[in-house]
């Protein structure tokens, strides 16, 4: 059956740490992984988009990886800011025109000062 | 940047009335939108697909009779949900695509039925 798991629910850190956020999927075979912020009560915000043919996208304090292999995704932010607190998801893209994204639960992450 | 606008952010309504959802895109035409249902803590669960001149396309299991969707132009969906029970108490999203790539998100609308 085709799965998106974001590995943890929750993650805490302390502010100035590199926070590392996990998307794997199987059984589907998407053209783009995107990532998106969302806050509580509001829709999410998109942050990156990152194609199969591609390894590695930044952004600011932002870094995503894709391995097509490994059917993984890794979302880094770095040198975190209590704003960074948020729930991020990950969502697959199949590139088709008309398609909706299929998202993962998110992660929630929590920055300490 | 793109931007789509959602009204009602919150809405709280009695147990078999009706109400309806509107999004519209402000700065680009959006010819595809996508609803979407997200319960506490879960992900955003596609509802329906809605495309403008055209029937909506629904996910299997959500009822078409219960949550009516109109395209009726490039800048406006709605969505309505009629004869809302307490287990129709979510948060609905809409979105769209204006280039190639991220999507946008409406800010998403608070129903509580009660």
């Amino acid at each position: 059956s085709q799965k998106i798991e974001q590995n943890s629910e929750a993650l805490n850190i302390q502010e100035g740490k590199t926070a590392t956020l996990t998307c794997n999927y199987t059984n589907y075979s998407p053209a783009y992984l995107q990532w998106y912020r969302q806050d509580p009560g509001r829709g999410p915000v998109f942050l990156l988009l990152i194609r199969e043919n591609e390894k590695e996208k930044r952004k600011e304090r932002l870094k995503v990886t894709f391995d097509t292999t490994l059917k993984q995704s890794l979302f880094h932010i770095t040198a975190s800011q209590p704003a960074d607190s948020a729930t991020y998801l990950c969502a697959l893209d199949e590139g088709q025109a008309g398609t909706a994204l299929i998202f993962g639960k998110g992660t929630t992450l929590s920055v300490s000062s | 940047g793109a931007v789509v606008s959602q009204h009602p952010s919150w809405v709280i309504c009695k147990s078999g009335t009706s109400v309806k959802i509107e999004c519209r895109s402000l700065d680009f035409q959006a010819t595809t939108m996508f609803w979407y249902r997200q319960f506490p803590k879960q992900s955003l669960m596609l509802m329906a697909t809605s495309n403008e001149g055209s029937k909506a396309t629904y996910e299997q299991g959500v009822e078409k009779d219960k949550f009516l969707i109109n395209h009726a132009s490039l800048t406006l969906s709605t969505l309505t949900v009629t004869s809302a029970h307490p287990e129709d108490s979510s948060f609905y999203i809409c979105s769209a695509r204006p280039g190639l790539n991220g999507y946008t998100f409406g800010s998403g609308t608070r129903l509580t039925v009660v």
